[in-house]
């Protein structure tokens, strides 16, 4: 179906180091979008991803959507701590015929901890 | 640009009562609003999509006669969890799209706690 498996589920890094997580799907998806998540607060959307191939990047943070437009992959380089947060990846629920409901689908989100 | 305002940010009520949570597009207009739920680390489960002037539509699963949605403007959605029970304790999230690709923006949550 068109659920999103988000990967790892958590993370424990050093200060300064890079991360990677991932997301894939059995379904194709024509949008990919990251956002990030800060205890009690919404989500709050850092990179939108609009075709299969593009690598996008918005400062420390890097993302590209794949190119059988099934995965889609979120880089963070040179963490630092106010990186901590829950890291999720989202996109458009399609019918059938591949036009989209504007409704979205979620991972199931990374939690990145970083120690100074 | 594009900020939606929800409110309140945390309420506690009591079993049995009802508890109202607003959601206003406050630099544009959104004929489609959404309302999710959220356990702890868990993701964003879609309840709802609200659409101004017409009957919201529910997800599967989700009681429309417990969460109440109307959205009778094109800047304001509330949803209204009624005769709330402890298992109705959840973060509550709105969002609505600002723009044709994609572009959503998520109210800051309610957090309701039921006692």
């Amino acid at each position: 179906g068109q659920q999103l498996n988000q990967s790892p589920q958590s993370m424990f890094i050093q200060e300064g180091e890079d991360v990677s997580m991932n997301c894939t799907s059995s379904s194709i998806f024509n949008t990919w979008l990251w956002y990030k998540q800060d205890p009690g607060e919404g989500p709050v959307l850092l990179i939108a991803l609009y075709k299969a191939g593009e690598l996008t990047s918005n400062g420390r943070l890097t993302a590209q959507f794949g190119i059988t437009r099934k995965d889609s992959f979120l880089n963070i380089s040179a963490s630092i701590p106010s990186d901590v947060g829950i890291y999720f990846c989202a996109g458009p629920l399609l019918d059938a015929g591949g036009t989209s409901y504007g409704k979205l689908t979620f991972g199931q989100g990374t939690i990145l901890t970083v120690h100074p | 640009g594009a900020v939606v305002s929800q409110h309140p940010s945390w309420v506690i009520c009591k079993s049995g009562t009802s508890v109202k949570i607003e959601c206003r597009s406050l630099d544009f207009q959104a004929t489609t609003m959404f309302w999710y739920r959220q356990f702890p680390k868990q993701s964003l489960m879609l309840m709802a999509t609200s659409n101004e002037g017409s009957k919201a539509t529910y997800e599967q699963g989700v009681e429309k006669d417990k969460f109440l949605i109307n959205h009778a403007s094109l800047t304001l959605s509330t949803l209204t969890v009624t005769s709330a029970h402890p298992e109705d304790s959840s973060f509550y999230i709105c969002s609505a799209r600002w723009q044709i690709n994609y572009g959503y923006t998520f109210g800051s949550g309610t957090r309701l706690t039921v006692v």
